[in-house]
């Protein structure tokens, strides 16, 4: 079983909101961990958007919008990318991430698309 | 603002190795960690390992152990990574990016490896 799962896609509508999920392996405890989210197009590098562990302990990328947000659901096990209201530029995949012993592991992706 | 500039696209053969360079411009890298996380046809991201300049020290995903080397030149503020033992499946985009603190800031545009007979 992979360590983090992500949903493969997701769809919604411009101007609604997007929640993504990425839920943490049976047995590893999402509580002590950041979770960071990184956007990805074609032909483009990743892009750092944030980082979350807690409302007190949590960071918006340089230059990222407001409309990107993290938390955490502790009963999925999962952290959250919440996207509000969705432009077509948002369409894109979206890797979360975690640092788990000693070394960095990625989300399989969700393919996000608006329309 | 520092850029990372990455070497140029490859073509191996089955058994191989490759090499690829980062370096940085606008900048110096001598300070940070910079990792490799590389992208293959239709997948995922997958992180490969990291060269601790603090530390001088690497430490690599479990996947890549044994075949997969990361060094750094302080005096050209590059950072390499060689692949060897190439397969079918390396073929991939391998980027660089600068860690800073916990997270990857700065990004390299990416090389393409083609591992081909």
């Amino acid at each position: 079983q992979a360590v983090l799962t992500q949903p493969a896609s997701l769809s919604a509508s411009p101007g609604a909101s997007a929640s993504l999920t990425c839920t943490l392996r049976s047995g590893i405890d999402v509580g002590p961990y950041k979770i960071f989210w990184y956007q990805k197009k074609p032909g483009s590098p990743p892009r750092y958007l944030l980082k979350y562990k807690s409302d007190s302990d949590k960071q918006l990328g340089s230059g990222v919008s407001s409309r990107f947000s993290g938390s955490k659901d502790p009963s999925a096990n999962a952290g959250i990318l919440l996207i509000s209201g969705l432009q077509s530029e948002d369409e894109g995949d979206y890797y979360c991430m975690i640092w788990h012993s000693s070394a960095v592991v990625f989300g399989g992706g969700t393919k996000l698309t608006v329309l | 603002q520092v850029q990372l500039v990455q070497s140029g696209a490859e073509l191996k053969k089955p058994g191989s190795s490759v090499k690829v360079s980062c370096r940085a411009s606008g900048g110096t890298l001598n300070k940070f960690t910079i990792s490799w996380v590389r992208q293959a046809p239709g997948q995922g991201l997958e992180w490969m390992g990291r060269i601790i300049r603090i530390f001088g020290i690497s430490n690599y995903a479990q996947k890549f152990q044994g075949r997969v080397t990361i060094t750094a030149d302080e005096s050209t503020s590059t950072a390499y990574m060689e692949l060897s033992g190439l397969r079918y499946e390396d073929t991939a985009v391998y980027y660089c990016a600068r860690d800073a603190s916990d997270y990857m800031d700065v990004w390299g545009e990416g090389t393409t490896v083609i591992v081909s007979s």
